[in-house]
């Protein structure tokens, strides 16, 4: 368990709206990332940090922004959300030693209407 | 083209069964990653490996580099085994994954 922990777990939006997930750690790990996962595809990169406002941009990345003002915590925004951004995100984080495996955190269930 | 291709996209097993599920990749990875997502569930991670054979249980991973290939074996496949396996290169970059869409595997007792 490398304690994280997404919110919300489940929402549902309009069209338009403003919508923040956040992703919270508690090992002070540097690398952290935010995927999509949809049926057909695999885990799919939207954005990840490499530190606190060290951010890089993912295959999917259009439409969405993120942040991360303190170590623990990586915010991915939803500017303006359409129904194509319906998906499951998860957050990942990397530990800084060892062999770089991932672990995830439980996912966001994010409707778009 | 996916740079991770995984086979069989679905499989359908008896209890006790020997079963193997695997992976490719066209890019030069670092190392290859295993992950098991239960129904509805989070993503736990199975092995990480970079060369030769891993085994944890009932459970063991091969990784050929030259080949750029990998698979997941089960010995003696339970029901509590259902789920989708998805294996992830790490680049050379040391950075970012990509991931396989995904073996979905059921169990029958």
């Amino acid at each position: 368990d490398a304690g994280i922990t997404q919110s919300p777990r489940h929402k549902v939006t309009e069209t338009g709206t403003p919508v923040t997930l956040r992703c919270h750690q508690t090992e002070n790990h540097r690398y952290m990332y935010w995927y999509r996962q949809d049926p057909g595809h695999g885990l799919r990169l939207i954005h990840y940090s490499y530190g606190v406002k060290d951010t890089d941009k993912g295959e999917v990345s259009d439409g969405y922004s993120v942040s991360r003002s303190k170590t623990e915590d990586f915010l991915l925004t939803l500017e303006s959300a359409t129904s194509s951004q319906t998906s499951v995100y998860f957050c990942a984080i990397t530990p800084d030693r060892g062999q770089r495996e991932q672990y995830f955190g439980p996912g966001t269930r994010l409707t778009v209407t | 083209k996916n740079e991770v291709e995984q086979s069989p996209q679905n499989l359908t097993a008896q209890e006790g069964e020997f079963i193997t599920i695997n992976c490719s990749y066209s890019v030069g990875i670092s190392a290859l990653h295993w992950l098991q997502q239960h129904p509805g569930g989070g993503i736990v991670s199975l092995f990480m490996l970079s060369s030769g054979k891993k085994k944890h249980g009932r459970l063991i991973a091969t990784i050929n580099i030259q080949e750029k290939h990998s698979s997941l074996h089960i010995t003696a496949s339970h029901p509590r085994d259902s789920a989708v396996y998805i294996c992830a290169a790490l680049l050379n970059t040391g950075n970012q994954f990509y991931f396989g869409t995904g073996t979905s595997l059921t169990v029958i007792p």
